[in-house]
Formats: structure tokens, sequence, C-alpha cells
């Protein structure tokens, strides 16, 4: 069964800085693959997503993710954080059409001034 | 609607009984989704509808937790004689039909607190 990893459970950042959110997904094909933001109180937005072709994927509010398939991995970025971007960030993986999401654990993100 | 709904947004109730947890998809949307995120927990699959066919029901934890959806409208997830562990954040989603993956719109949640 496919299993998704985010290694990090809590990261801070100071505003301005850069950012890197880890996901590591395990699957025999490729799947496709997804980032949401959870923000206090609301329902989760989607980001990003890939499904196939470019490997780098741009998403909603700056933030972009490449796929690397050799290392299975998913890492969303952001080059200058917000202070508005504090939340939880949760990696998914969909395997085939409109069968439910297999979700990471998820990465809070606080930022500091 | 413009979005995924679901009510009551918070729920307190005593161990032993029964919720239902109410979940209005997109119109137009065939498929729809109940996840279950408890605190520090990534989402887990409850179940899932998609049309007419019969629900995938794979990730329902017990015989405690069953769901209903009236045709491609509203969706009820009940929980019989609730434990402290059933408190959590349950999410709906929706989603349309499609070659391709589709996207999942989320509801808000129901915060559902066992005492």
């Amino acid at each position: 069964a496919q299993s998704v990893t985010q290694p990090d459970i809590h990261i801070t950042v100071s505003e301005g800085a850069s950012l890197e959110l880890r996901c590591n997904y395990s699957y025999g094909a490729t799947p496709y693959l997804f980032w949401y933001v959870q923000s206090p109180g609301q329902g989760l937005q989607l980001l990003l997503k890939y499904f196939s072709g470019d490997t780098l994927v741009q998403g909603i509010k700056g933030f972009e993710a490449e796929f690397k398939r050799s290392q299975s991995s998913f890492n969303l970025r952001k080059p200058s954080v917000h202070w508005s971007d504090a939340a939880e960030y949760f990696c998914a993986v969909g395997v085939r059409g409109n069968t439910p999401l297999v979700f990471g654990k998820g990465t809070r993100l606080s930022v500091i001034a | 609607g413009a979005g995924v709904s679901q009510s009551p947004s918070n729920k307190v109730t005593e161990k032993g009984k029964d919720v239902e947890l109410r979940c209005d998809p997109i119109s137009g949307h065939t498929a729809l989704y109940w996840y279950r995120q408890r605190l520090g927990q990534g989402l887990e699959f409850l179940i899932y509808f998609q049309g007419n066919s019969a629900p995938d029901k794979s990730g329902l934890p017990s015989d405690r937790f069953s769901a209903e959806r009236t045709g491609e409208s509203v969706s009820t997830l009940t929980i019989q004689r609730t434990q402290q562990e059933d408190s959590a954040v349950y999410l709906c989603a929706s989603s349309s039909r499609g070659p391709s993956y589709n996207e999942q719109f989320f509801g808000p949640g129901t915060r559902l607190t066992v005492l």
C-alpha cells in the first residue's frame, strides 16, 4: 500500500527566509501528488499538484514543488516566507482516478519576525 | 453553494451517545469522501462514495461507524456509541468525475469531542 512520510513535524522560519518542506512517498509507480495547506480552523486548500510532465510545479501563494522520481520525493518550496504562511502543510498521494488520498502526518510551519 | 459545507462545525457529546455529521458536497460532484483527522495526525480515509456505485468502506475503523449518501447529494456520517478515541475533526471532500485524477475540495470539518 502507498504511504507518505513528512519527516519534519514542526519547522520555524523567519519571515523573508526560504522554506523547504519535505515529502517522501512509497508507491510502485508514479502517483498523483498534492500539497495542501490547512490554516487554523479552516479546511484544506490545495496548493499545487503533480500529475505528469514538467517535474517542477508552480502553485498558489508563491509555492512550488519538485517531483524527483529517483528519490520518491515531492518537496515543497517557497523563496520568501510571509507571516501568513504559518499553517499546517500536508503532502498527499493519489494512485488512480478519484480514489481517496493518502496523507502524510503534516508539517506545522511557524513564522517568526 | 460555493463549496463543500459541513454541519455542525462543533459537536460535544457524552461517551456512549450516537452522533450524526452532515456533508453537503459541491453541486454536480459525483464523488464524496469522509476523512478523520485526529490531533497531531494526518487525514485518515474513512469512506468513499462514487455516483451510484457501492461505497468503499474499507477505511471505517469499526462497525460503530456508518455513512449514507442520498444520490449525488448530501451525506451523513453516523457514529454509534461514541468513544473518547472518536474525538477528532471529521472532514468531507467532494470531486467531479473525469478521465484523470480530480481535485478534492474539502469542507471546513466538524470537530467532535467525546467526553
